[in-house]
This record gives structure tokens, C-alpha cells and sequence, in this order.
């Protein structure tokens, strides 16, 4: 079934060791995303490839850190993770809901995220 | 700024009862708005989307409505099972760039038997 796969689900890492987290999708989708989502929070976008195009988010700290390597696969690296750091991350991908028209209803599609721990 | 508020924070119902979740957003201008079920652990899922010419959309058990003058949604969950339990979380999209999502902290539901 096309999908959105993070892996892995559950990723413990000390403080200021490096880790990258996985997201690849299925879908063909232009867009990918990466959020962090804290206990009892919306999630809050850290930045989006529109295919290669990478936006970042004004506030998203320069310890974050994406590569893209092809329309499949999307990684987030936390160079030095932080106590503040440890977050759900949620993947996400989008379409136009109409396709071939102007991209004004891009339905996101979420995977299931990696909960992040930092000791 | 661009807002999207839920009430309530969290909620306790018994299983069989109905509910409603509210959201009231100030985005402009507006796109589309989504509810989601996101359980715990898990990545949020789209329950219904409805642009701003459509008043209700229904999914199942769900049922939402969307009045776009007051900008005020809802989410009706009738006939509430034990797998409802989850947070619904209300996401606006924005006309024009509309490849970013403005979320609502979400409504912690739980259903007890």
C-alpha cells in the first residue's frame, strides 16, 4: 500500500550525540515535510522540500538540519541533540487533492512519527 | 497572526454518548479546513476536509460543519466507541501558499466505558 514510513518509531540518543531520523514515502508526492510535535502540542513545521526546493522555517533552530536525496526519501539530522529536543516527529507529504490544477488543497498525509528520546 | 483555537482542551464521555468539539479560526484567507485523529503514538489522520463552500461533511460516525462567515467549525462524533479516544486536532489551510497548515492544539478525547 503506498505510504508514508518513518523509521524508527522509537529513537533514544544521549545529549549532544548526533541522530538522523528516516521518512521515505510511497506516494510520489512533490512535497515533504518535517514537524516536531511536543506533549499536548499542535505540531509545529520545522521546514519542506518542494521537491528539491528546501523552505525553512524562520524559527527552526540551525540544529535541525534535512536532506532530500531523491523524491522517496526525506531525513531530519539533530546535530546535537538537546534535553529540548526529545519530540515526537511527524513526516508528512502532499499533493494537490485536484491533480493538475493550481495547488490550492494540498492534502497532507502524516506518518506514523518517531518518538525521539535524549538522555 | 493566524490562529486556529479548540475548545474544549480535553473531554471524558461514556461510550455511546455523543459529542461535539468546536474550532474557531482566524486564517485569512482560507482554504480548507481539516479535522484530524491522531492517537497516541501515532501520526495525525485525516478525518474530513471541507473548503469554504461546503457547510458539512461526514465520515462515519463523524460529522463536521464548517461556517465560514463566523469561521467557527465542529466535529460531531455520534455513537461514541472506545477506539474514538484520541486528541482531534483541527488544521486550517491558508489561502495562496497552501502548502503550510495551521494547526489547533487539539481536543483530548476519552471514552470510557
Amino acid at each position: 500500500d503506498a505510504m508514508v514510513i518513518q523509521n524508527p518509531r522509537y529513537q533514544v540518543t544521549q545529549f549532544g550525540k548526533p541522530v538522523t531520523l528516516s521518512c521515505s514515502q510511497t506516494l510520489n508526492h512533490n512535497v515533504m515535510y518535517w514537524y516536531q510535535q511536543k506533549s499536548s502540542q499542535a505540531p509545529k513545521l520545522l521546514f519542506h522540500y518542494y521537491d528539491k526546493d528546501f523552505n525553512n522555517e524562520a524559527d527552526t533552530p540551525d540544529n535541525f538540519q534535512s536532506r532530500r536525496p531523491n523524491t522517496s526519501f526525506c531525513f531530519l539530522d539533530i546535530r546535537s541533540p538537546g534535553l529540548g529536543d526529545a519530540a515526537m516527529y511527524l513526516c508528512a507529504t502532499s499533493r494537490p487533492r485536484v491533480p493538475g490544477l493550481a495547488a490550492l488543497d494540498w492534502e497532507q498525509f502524516f506518518g506514523p512519527g518517531t518518538r525521539l528520546t535524549v538522555l | 497572526k493566524n490562529q486556529v483555537e479548540q475548545s474544549p482542551q480535553s473531554l471524558i464521555i461514556l461510550e455511546g454518548k455523543n459529542c461535539t468539539l468546536q474550532c474557531n479560526y482566524t486564517v485569512s484567507p482560507f482554504s480548507n479546513l481539516r479535522w484530524y485523529k491522531q492517537d497516541t503514538g501515532r501520526g495525525p489522520v485525516s478525518l474530513t476536509i471541507m473548503t469554504f463552500s461546503e457547510n458539512t461533511k461526514s465520515n462515519g460516525r463523524y460529522t463536521a460543519t464548517l461556517d465560514a462567515d463566523t469561521k467557527q467549525s465542529s466535529l460531531h462524533i455520534t455513537a461514541s466507541q472506545l477506539s474514538d479516544s484520541a486528541s482531534y486536532i483541527c488544521v486550517v489551510t491558508p489561502g495562496g501558499s497552501a502548502r503550510q497548515l495551521t494547526f489547533g492544539s487539539g481536543t483530548q478525547l476519552t471514552v470510557l466505558p
